[in-house]
């Protein structure tokens, strides 16, 4: 149990153009869902938090308009990163929190990652 | 504000070797710390975790860690490292809201 998917796994798009990146929660209800970035040979950062059916809390520096996060549902959130340059490439990893195989809610599930790149 | 120091970026070790990775962490509670692996191009995978309860954590793949309050440490060991080892590995506090809080890695080469 407590699977969480990302897709795409990889995504390469040109300059000026928006992605869109799913983080699934597969066998567990997600109440909080978060998204990191990570750059290469480094740790992740967080980006934002986000609670279903509510805004999403953007950590500092994070621009909430050119990072654009919905979690219309308990196992759905959604990551856009608008208007795309070749800074925003990156790797973007998803985790869950939930209630997920006994586990105590404080812990995250992550998601196997999206290798953004933008030309 | 918790947070966790990995104090070695690289850990060099032979194939059969013994393995110790080192945590630190900040925090005035009883802390949840968990270690994760990342192999290249990978998400992460938990190797284990401490909420409570015996201090000598038993993990996936071999890994044991350690909560030692009186040294703020949380170390990940393994007895006896394979090839198949050779990752980066994060050490992560929770802090609040459940948001984790990420050491910067150690990154393990295994040599023949």
């Amino acid at each position: 149990g407590a699977v969480v998917s990302q897709h795409p796994s990889r995504v390469i798009c040109k300059s000026g153009t928006s992605v869109k990146i799913e983080c699934r929660s597969l066998d567990f209800q997600a109440t909080t869902m978060f998204w990191y970035r990570q750059f290469p040979k480094q740790s992740l950062m967080l980006m934002a938090t986000s609670n279903e059916g509510s805004k999403a809390t953007y950590e500092q520096g994070v621009e909430k308009d050119k990072f654009l996060i919905n979690h219309a549902s308990l196992t759905l959130s959604t990551l856009t990163v608008t208007s795309a340059h070749p800074e925003d490439s990156s790797f973007y990893i998803c985790s869950a929190a939930g209630l997920a195989g006994g586990g105590s809610g404080n812990e995250q599930f992550f998601g196997p990652g999206t290798r953004l790149t933008v030309l | 504000a918790q947070s966790v120091t990995q104090p070695d970026i690289h850990i060099t070790v032979s194939e059969g070797a013994s393995l110790e990775l080192r945590c630190n962490y900040s925090y005035g509670a009883t802390p949840y710390l968990f270690w994760y692996v990342q192999s290249p191009g990978q998400g992460l995978q938990l190797l284990l975790k401490y909420f409570s309860g015996d201090t000598l954590v038993q993990g996936i793949k071999g890994f044991e860690a350690e909560f030692k309050r009186s040294q703020s440490s949380f170390n990940l060991r393994k007895p006896s490292v394979h090839w198949s080892d050779a990752a980066e590995y994060f050490c992560a506090v929770v802090t609040n809201d459940y948001k984790l809080s990420f050491g910067a890695g150690t990154t393990v080469t295994v040599r023949a």
